[in-house]
């Protein structure tokens, strides 16, 4: 069956420290992936998006990559900061354009001071 | 600024009712989607729509209706409120960028409990 898995406990880092968010996928074939912040009560908000040919993409402190055969994508945010304390989301798209997205559950990060 | 949002942001309605949440995007987006989220299960996707008069079935659609008539507005229908159906609604929004990608813009949400 298709599945999209990202970490399913919270993460709690210190801040300061490298988070490293994982999402997993099975029995899909992305187009590209993408990464959402939501923070409580509020929608989700688009980060960042990365292609399957690319390995790795980077917006200030987010860094993002992408191992099509691992079927896997990591986020990292460095120099955490108790801001970054939200739910992160990954998407798959499964092909350019106009097409749906596909969302894991999502992993709470908690930074703390 | 361009936007998209809901209403009402919170209701409480009882089993049987029907009950209609708005959407409203004034990004001239051709593409709009309707979500619930609820605890371990994510963003799943209820209905969507690639434009005017064009609607689609998404993985969770029972029980529920949408229909286009505008490219700004794309109303979620609830035909007899179920307690099943009480969740955390989003709607959002895409547009093909330049680059031939789709992120899409959400909505603040809406609350909906049935009683």
């Amino acid at each position: 069956s298709q599945k999209i898995e990202q970490n399913s406990e919270a993460l709690n880092i210190q801040e300061g420290k490298t988070a490293t968010l994982t999402c997993n996928y099975t029995n899909y074939s992305p187009a590209y992936l993408q990464w959402y912040r939501q923070d409580p009560g509020r929608g989700p908000v688009f980060l960042l998006l990365i292609r399957e040919n690319e390995k790795e993409k980077r917006k200030e402190r987010l860094k993002v990559t992408f191992d099509t055969t691992l079927k896997q994508s990591l986020f990292h945010i460095t120099a955490s900061q108790p801001a970054d304390s939200a739910t992160y989301l990954c998407a798959l798209s499964l092909s350019g354009g106009y097409n749906k997205l596909i969302f894991g559950a999502g992993t709470r990060l908690a930074v703390h001071p | 600024d361009a936007e998209i949002t809901q209403s009402p942001r919170h209701k409480i309605t009882e089993t049987g009712r029907q009950v209609t949440l708005a959407c409203h995007q004034t990004w001239n987006h051709n593409n709009m989607f309707w979500y619930r989220q609820d605890l371990g299960h994510g963003l799943r996707l209820i209905h969507y729509s690639y434009g005017v008069q064009d609607t689609n079935k998404g993985e969770v659609s029972d029980g529920y209706s949408v229909s286009r008539s505008n490219t700004e507005d794309l109303p979620l229908t609830l035909e007899s409120a179920a307690s099943s159906q009480t969740s955390v609604y989003f709607c959002a929004s895409s547009g093909l960028t330049s680059g031939g990608t789709n992120e899409q813009f959400f909505g603040p949400g809406t609350r909906l409990t049935v009683l």
